[in-house]
């Protein structure tokens, strides 16, 4: 079975402050993906990123990087000079590559950031 | 860009009534997905849909559950009598191929009173 776990479930920042929000997977595949989905006050789902378990390069997209780590079933997520408009739960997911492709959540990680 | 749009945004029901819900996929996407968040909680698989059968369902999903593509572009849920339990964020998502990235709608706040 396969399962995310976000240990933080609360983090407060100062704006421009960066921050790294934790995410760990398990799965018994050897291949999947991991996601990463934004849920502003607002309530919809917003994707950020997938990785697929083949690419473990680090990637950057503006503000945002995230650090995939295979050895340590890790998919961590960086916001760099955080704004009050990061504000949201952050959701890290993971699917196997096989069968239809149902996507586990973990729990979300509400960050907060504070002007 | 395209999407995936749900509608009602809200729906408020009484215990024991049926409600649909309903999204439009994006419109070349094939296969489709309904998830419920309960407040606070994290996103709960439901049920995915492909070729016009349910391909791969959660224990959630039990027989007070359907799903329906009644024509070409519409995509349901159904939930025959509704329960207190019941009362949740339902998404609706859809991807071209299983193997992309599924886009979830704006969700339906459903709750049951």
């Amino acid at each position: 079975a396969q399962k995310v776990t976000q240990a933080q479930t609360e983090i407060s920042v100062v704006e421009k402050e960066d921050v790294t929000l934790d995410c760990v997977y398990e799965t018994r595949d050897t291949t999947y993906y991991l996601f990463w989905y934004k849920q502003p006050p607002s309530g919809e789902l917003v994707f950020l990123i997938r990785r697929n378990s083949f690419d473990e390069q680090n990637e950057i997209s503006g503000r945002y990087s995230w650090n995939f780590q295979k050895s340590t079933s890790s998919f961590n997520f960086t916001i760099t000079a955080s704004q009050v408009v990061d504000s949201a739960v952050y959701f890290c997911a993971l699917s196997e590559l096989g069968g239809y492709q149902k996507v586990t959540f973990g729990i979300g990680t509400k960050l907060q950031v504070i002007p | 860009e395209p999407e995936v749009t749900q509608t009602p945004s809200h729906q408020v029901t009484q215990m024991g009534q049926e409600v649909i819900l309903r999204c439009v996929p994006i419109s070349n996407h094939l296969y489709f997905y309904w998830y419920r968040q309960i407040l606070g909680q994290k996103v709960e698989f439901l049920v995915s849909f492909y070729n016009n059968e349910i391909s791969e369902k959660s224990e959630i999903f039990d027989d007070q559950f359907s799903v329906e593509r009644p024509d070409g572009s519409n995509f349901t849920l159904k939930i025959r009598s509704t329960k207190l339990e019941d009362s949740a964020m339902y998404f609706c998502a859809s991807s071209g191929d299983r193997q992309e990235t599924q886009y979830f709608g704006p969700g339906t706040r459903l709750l049951v009173l």
